[in-house]
């Protein structure tokens, strides 16, 4: 148990449905991210927030939309996905930008 | 281009043995760090090193750094099969804002 909580565990939902990913963690942190993990390729980082405001967006596609209420919880909504959009979506949290990170368990998103 | 790349891409080793990842990256860092994943599961960070360290130590695992030769080695001694995983190296470059993530080590410990 890392302090960071990711629901749902697995997703699976069309391309012209809307959900949403939620994150929270229970360790006081001031920064959140967003990473999606693809099979054979690295993790790749999505968004970061610091102190709740988006300090980095790597130039994803507007069909994920990040939502960061509090420092504690992170939200990534989903809407018209494409099938190459299944992955492992993680979130993870860390006291100082870009130290030591703690991931939540991930969702298991597939897109048909 | 991906600035962390893990050798060997996978290893398998009896239980009892040592096991030795390495990780290349390609620009200066202000830190590397080392992931252990679960298979489907969420990563568990296991030791940062910065730059101007050498080595540390935590429990059965050491790392080694060297900037000179832009590398780093993950060694976990005495293997379990619990420690069967894939390990991943992370860095920070001088620059800061960002953390890049290598494809990974499968580590399979077998008894």
């Amino acid at each position: 148990e890392t302090g960071v909580t990711q629901t749902p565990r697995h997703l699976v939902m069309g391309m012209t449905n809307k959900k949403s990913l939620k994150c929270e963690q229970h360790l006081g942190h001031n920064a959140m991210y967003w990473y999606k993990q693809s099979a054979k390729k690295p993790l790749e980082l999505m968004f970061v927030y610091s102190l709740e405001e988006r300090v980095e967006n790597n130039s994803v596609p507007s069909r994920f939309s990040p939502e960061c209420p509090n420092s504690s919880h992170l939200f990534l909504h989903l809407h018209t996905l494409q099938p190459e959009d299944s992955a492992l979506y993680l979130c993870a949290s860390s006291q100082d930008f870009f130290g030591e990170q703690y991931f939540g368990p991930g969702t298991r998103l597939t897109v048909t | 281009s991906q600035q962390g790349e893990e050798d060997p891409q996978a290893l398998s080793i009896q239980e009892g043995e040592n096991a030795t990842m390495n990780c290349s990256y390609k620009t200066s860092i202000n830190n590397l760090q080392w992931y252990r994943q679960n298979s489907g599961r969420g990563l568990v960070h296991l030791i940062l090193i910065r730059s101007n360290e050498r080595e540390k130590h935590s429990g059965r695992l050491r790392v080694t750094l060297d900037t000179s030769k832009k590398s780093s080695s993950l060694l976990i001694t005495a293997s379990r099969a619990a420690d069967t995983a894939s390990y991943f190296c992370a860095t920070e470059p001088g620059g800061g804002n960002k953390l890049t993530f290598g494809t990974g080590t499968q580590l399979k410990v077998e008894l």
